[in-house]
């Protein structure tokens, strides 16, 4: 077990419709990010959280948002589904500064239709 | 061209055999270097970290060349569990956005 946890593990969602995912880091993990896994590549890096404040981007566009909370989970909002959004969406959690492992939950599967 | 490039495979070889998988990367500031695994359905799993010096983890050895930006992974006597996906992944700062390949398919069979 890595201590991250994500809901959601699975949904469907059609087109147009909006989603949140969300994550609850490992404890004391002051970082997460969020990757978008499509079927047969590697995860795409979405953002990456720290403190409450986006530390980073990958190339998504503005529907994609997030939140982090005080308590260090986070949400993951993607709005005006497209089918091409269907992919597994990972958490990692980690703490900065650190050469501690990236921990990464289960993810959630998601399906627009 | 993609930042992290693997051989997709699959690499189809059987129990006790030794694979090795190649990767290279772009981005000549990357700094931090790692090798995933990823069963089907699953989250990836952090198998290990490499260094310029090579390092060994039992039957996996891991190579960096930064001269070439080359990242290998080494499975001597491999198992029927080892059957997964390998992802190369590359980092410019530690802890931060991790690129990843697409992975490299290995089966094992008996």
């Amino acid at each position: 077990e890595t201590g991250v946890t994500q809901s959601p593990t699975h949904l469907i969602k059609t087109r147009g419709q909006q989603v949140t995912l969300r994550c609850s880091s490992q404890s004391g993990h002051n970082t997460v990010s969020w990757y978008q896994q499509a079927l047969g590549q590697g995860p795409q890096f979405i953002f990456q959280y720290y403190r409450e404040e986006e530390n980073g981007r990958g190339n998504f566009p503005p529907r994609f948002s997030g939140l982090q909370f005080p308590n260090y989970s986070s949400e993951l909002n993607v709005n005006a589904l497209e089918l091409d959004d269907s992919a597994l969406y990972l958490c990692a959690s980690s703490l900065a500064g650190s050469r501690n492992t990236i921990y990464f939950g289960e993810g959630s599967w998601l399906t627009v239709v | 061209r993609k930042e992290v490039e693997q051989d997709p495979g699959p690499f189809n070889v059987p129990e006790g055999a030794t694979v090795a998988f190649n990767c290279t990367y772009s981005n000549s500031a990357s700094q931090s270097f790692f090798w995933y695994r990823q069963d089907c359905r699953k989250e990836p799993k952090l198998l290990m970290s490499v260094y310029s010096s090579g390092n060994e983890d039992g039957r996996f050895t891991a190579q960096l060349n930064r001269a070439s930006q080359y990242i290998s992974l080494l499975i001597r006597d491999s198992k029927l569990s080892d059957s997964a996906t390998y992802l190369c992944v590359a980092s410019i700062q530690y802890g931060n956005k991790l690129v990843f390949g697409a992975g490299t398919i290995l089966r094992v069979k008996s």
